[in-house]
């Protein structure tokens, strides 16, 4: 079985503050992929990264990077110098790759990030 | 359009109907999800569907639940006889392929009420 934990379930920071969303994941499978999706007040999901098993190098994308520990299973999203635009709910998710996964999505139960002027 | 399209937008209906939501993914995808997000339950895959084939229906909750996908394009989700706790976003999701690097690009969703 595989599981999503984000422990934060709500998040309240002023513009300009830095921010991390907390993942840790759970799975037996050694070949997997991770993802974050925000979710902004519209409520359609919009994939931000994807990050496979064997690779373990952090990603950064403008304000936003990644820090991904197979060691302690966790898949931690950064947000620098936050904006009233970054408020949201952002999930973290995981698919494993092997036998007939099909991509099918476990997420965790979101965080909901506020980001006040 | 460019994107997944899902419709209504919202649906209200009241307990014991039956409601169909429909899902258009983008064009040239082969493979099509359902989910459902829920204040109790989060975000839960549904069924997932590689052309007109639902190789995975694990998700459903009971068999008031079906789906099906036409011509590797259009998915329609039935729910049976609704009940409260069916109340529930439910997204649809498409991607290139079935394999799990591909991106899932989400629709807006469906909000179902069941009063």
């Amino acid at each position: 079985a595989q599981k999503v934990t984000q422990a934060q379930t709500e998040i309240s920071v002023v513009e300009k503050e830095d921010v991390t969303l907390d993942c840790v994941y759970e799975t037996r499978d050694t070949t997997y992929y991770l993802f974050w999706y925000k979710q902004p007040p519209s409520g359609e999901l919009v994939f931000l990264i994807r990050r496979n098993s064997f690779d373990e190098q952090n990603e950064i994308s403008g304000r936003y990077s990644w820090n991904f520990q197979k060691s302690t299973s966790s898949f931690n999203f950064t947000i620098t110098a936050s904006q009233v635009v970054d408020s949201a709910v952002y999930f973290c998710a995981l698919s494993n790759a092997g036998g007939t996964s099909y991509g099918k999505l476990t997420f965790g139960q979101g965080t909901i990030l506020t980001v006040h002027p | 359009g460019a994107g997944v399209s899902q419709s209504p937008s919202n649906k209200v209906t009241e307990k014991g109907k039956d409601v169909e939501l429909r899902c258009d993914p983008i064009s040239g995808h082969t493979a099509l999800y359902w989910y459902r997000q829920s204040l109790g339950q989060g975000l839960e895959f549904l069924i997932y569907f590689q052309g007109n084939s639902a190789p995975d229906k694990s998700g459903l909750p009971s068999d008031r639940f079906s789906a099906e996908r036409t011509g590797g394009s259009v998915s329609t989700l039935t729910i049976q006889r609704t009940q409260q706790e069916d109340s529930a976003v439910y997204l649809c999701a498409s991607s290139l392929t079935g394999q799990t690097y591909n991106e899932q690009f989400f629709g807006p969703g469906t909000r179902l009420t069941v009063l």
